[in-house]
Order: C-alpha cells, then sequence, then structure tokens
C-alpha cells in the first residue's frame, strides 16, 4: 500500500505565483487533511475534508484553497504565493473524522520555500 | 477554545536515560493520541488513550491518560538513539489540536 502521496517534495516558488500541492491516498479514506509546518509551532490544520464534495476550513485558510472531487485526492492551490507561506506541507487522512478518534495517517510532506 | 501545552519544548538525554514528556489541558478530554516525527520525516501515529487513568505500553513506551482526562505522558525507558525526533500529542475539542511537540535528541 502506498498509503498518502505527496507532491512535490520540494518546492521554490516566487512572491506571487501560483501552484497546485499534490495529495493522493489509496486507503479509501473519507477524511483528508492538509496542515502546515512551522518551526515551534504545532501542526496547524488549512483545510479539510469529510468526503468527496465536502470541505471547510481549517485554523489558516487564507490564501489557499482546496477541492475533492474524489476520495482519493485533496490537493491544495496555492492561488499567490508569499513569503509567510514558507513552511513544510502535510497531508493526511483517516478512515473517519477526527472526533472519532481515528488515527491520522501523514504523508511525506512538501517543502516549500517562498522567495 | 482547546489549548493544549506540551513540556518539555526541547530535551538532550545521554543514551540509557529514561525520557519523559507531557501534555496539558485546559479542558477535559474525550481522548488523546501521541505521535512522533523523524527528523525530517512525517508523523506516525503511536496511541490512542480513551478512558480515566490508561496505562499503555510498546516495549520501551509508556503512556498514560490522567484520572481528570486533563493531562498525559510518554515516558521511554533506557532511550537509545533511535527514539531521537518530536513526539507531540494530538487531542479533540471542537477542532483538531496538536502540542508544539517535545524534541528528543540523544547521545550517544
Amino acid at each position: 500500500n502506498a498509503g498518502v502521496t505527496q507532491t512535490p517534495k520540494f518546492q521554490v516558488l516566487k512572491t506571487g505565483q501560483s501552484m497546485t500541492l499534490q495529495c493522493a491516498q489509496d486507503m479509501n479514506h473519507e477524511y483528508m487533511s492538509w496542515y502546515r509546518q512551522d518551526p515551534g509551532m504545532g501542526l496547524r490544520l488549512i483545510h479539510y475534508s469529510v468526503g468527496a464534495g465536502i470541505t471547510d476550513q481549517g485554523e489558516v485558510p487564507n490564501g489557499y484553497n482546496v477541492s475533492r472531487s474524489t476520495t482519493e485526492d485533496f490537493p491544495l492551490r496555492l492561488l499567490s504565493a508569499a513569503p509567510s507561506q514558507t513552511s513544510v506541507y502535510f497531508c493526511a487522512s483517516a478512515s473517519s473524522p477526527p472526533i472519532e478518534g481515528s488515527p491520522l495517517h501523514f504523508g511525506n510532506g512538501t517543502r516549500l520555500t517562498v522567495t | 477554545g482547546q489549548q493544549v501545552m506540551q513540556i518539555p519544548q526541547y530535551q538532550h538525554v545521554q543514551e540509557g536515560e529514561d525520557f519523559t514528556t507531557y501534555c496539558n489541558s485546559s479542558t477535559t478530554l474525550s481522548n488523546i493520541q501521541w505521535y512522533k516525527q523523524r527528523p525530517g520525516g512525517h508523523p506516525v501515529f503511536l496511541i490512542q488513550l480513551v478512558k480515566s487513568g490508561e496505562v499503555k505500553k510498546q516495549k520501551r513506551l509508556t503512556f498514560q491518560f490522567g484520572e481528570a482526562k486533563k493531562n498525559s505522558s510518554l515516558h521511554i525507558t533506557a532511550t537509545q538513539t533511535t527514539d531521537v525526533g518530536t513526539y507531540f500529542c494530538v487531542v479533540y475539542g471542537n477542532k483538531l489540536v496538536f502540542g508544539a511537540g517535545t524534541i528528543l535528541r540523544v547521545k550517544s
């Protein structure tokens, strides 16, 4: 099983550029989510989805868009990159929403630098 | 809103010494999860605690959930170099909240 696959692993953008971080899972998980991880801080939720066609905002959604057209895929779009978006991004999935206590399965992460 | 404080922020131990990290919540928790993240890696689920006073063991790791379900601890006995990484707790109130993590470094 591949689990959760994120691409790319590394990305450098110039301010104002847009890009999409890809996330795919092959575990038939209903719940998918995106986080950013910054030094000294816990993971912060950007957007999440409880199923195909359903998305919602997390703690830090500004500057990011998501869609969930299939159960497997949950791409994260940066509309106009800013230096403040320099971070490590993780995608995670779970068999059910966190309130039910299902463990999160994380992808390997994308290290993004915005200059 | 739901907050969780994790201490210490950083700990550097000699190989063979014990290590403990704590998560403290301002409110009663329904459950708590613990994850480990190796340097440069991604978080990996270790365990979930649900019951008041629950104690679970995984080899040299011991996880405890407080009687009041407001705090939890992760204890590693006789640390090894393979234990290095960041350990963090995750709780759910009205949203998922991650502790900031405890970075463990082990001197061999």
